[in-house]
């Protein structure tokens, strides 16, 4: 089955780049919408951005001059990367794909299980 | 953005009874060349990601059991537990995916066994 897994450091400094990589398996890379998504703690959801396969993107406006997401089809991964963090960006990070292809206009269908990024000195 | 306002913030419900989630967005989420309804329900556990419920406002995703519903139309939706269990608690999101770059969640409704 289609799997969804985050990794990177769950400790970043103020001022410094959150870098977060999230594995597909089950599935190829292509085709599909992959999104970012973060939870403060006890907080609701915030959507941070997508990639197409074809590496198009589109970022959350709020956060557009800090966000880069990136791709590598050859590994099935995509990134993400925010940079001048601060203790706002204190959250579970989870990655997520849109449920069909060919739309970005779609609810997110498969979660990864979500890593937790604390911003302290 | 669509703002998206859940109420109430927190239920509680008596096992096997019904349990109703509203949803209002801040402008309507229907497209009106496909007469579809871009909004979409989680479930949320503790220490877990949120599970998709219901997308296009009404069709249950794969798996999802038969007591959960959702309704609604243009600004006004709802997901209705017909006969909660045990395994219900959680935090409700919905979602419009109407617009992007910018999807928006509501904030959430808690729900608890009474």
């Amino acid at each position: 089955q289609v799997q969804l897994q985050e990794s990177g450091p769950g400790l970043v400094k103020p001022s410094e780049t959150l870098s977060l990589t999230c594995t597909v398996s089950g599935v190829s890379i292509s085709s599909y919408y992959w999104s970012w998504i973060r939870q403060p703690p006890g907080k609701g959801l915030e959507w941070i951005g997508y990639i197409y396969y074809t590496g198009s993107t589109n970022y959350n406006p709020s956060l557009t001059s800090r966000v880069t997401i990136s791709l590598d089809t050859s590994k099935d991964q995509f990134s993400l990367k925010l940079s001048s963090v601060t203790a706002a960006d204190t959250a579970v990070y989870y990655c997520a794909r849109v449920r069909l292809g060919a739309t970005p206009y779609d609810a997110f269908d498969i979660w990864g299980q979500g890593t937790m990024v604390t911003v302290s000195s | 953005d669509i703002v998206m306002t859940q109420s109430p913030d927190s239920l509680a419900v008596s096992l096997g009874e019904r349990a109703t989630i509203n949803c209002k967005s801040s402008q309507s989420v229907l497209y009106s060349s496909n007469n579809k309804n871009y909004l979409a329900w989680y479930q949320q556990k503790p220490g877990q990601p949120p599970k998709l419920l219901i997308y296009w406002a009404s069709t249950r995703e794969s798996g999802v059991p038969d007591r959960f519903s959702g309704s609604g139309s243009g600004t006004d939706f709802t997901l209705t537990i017909s006969s909660l269990q045990a395994e219900d608690v959680a935090v409700y999101y919905c979602q419009q995916y109407y617009t992007t770059p910018l999807y928006t969640f509501g904030r959430g409704t808690k729900l608890e066994i009474k």
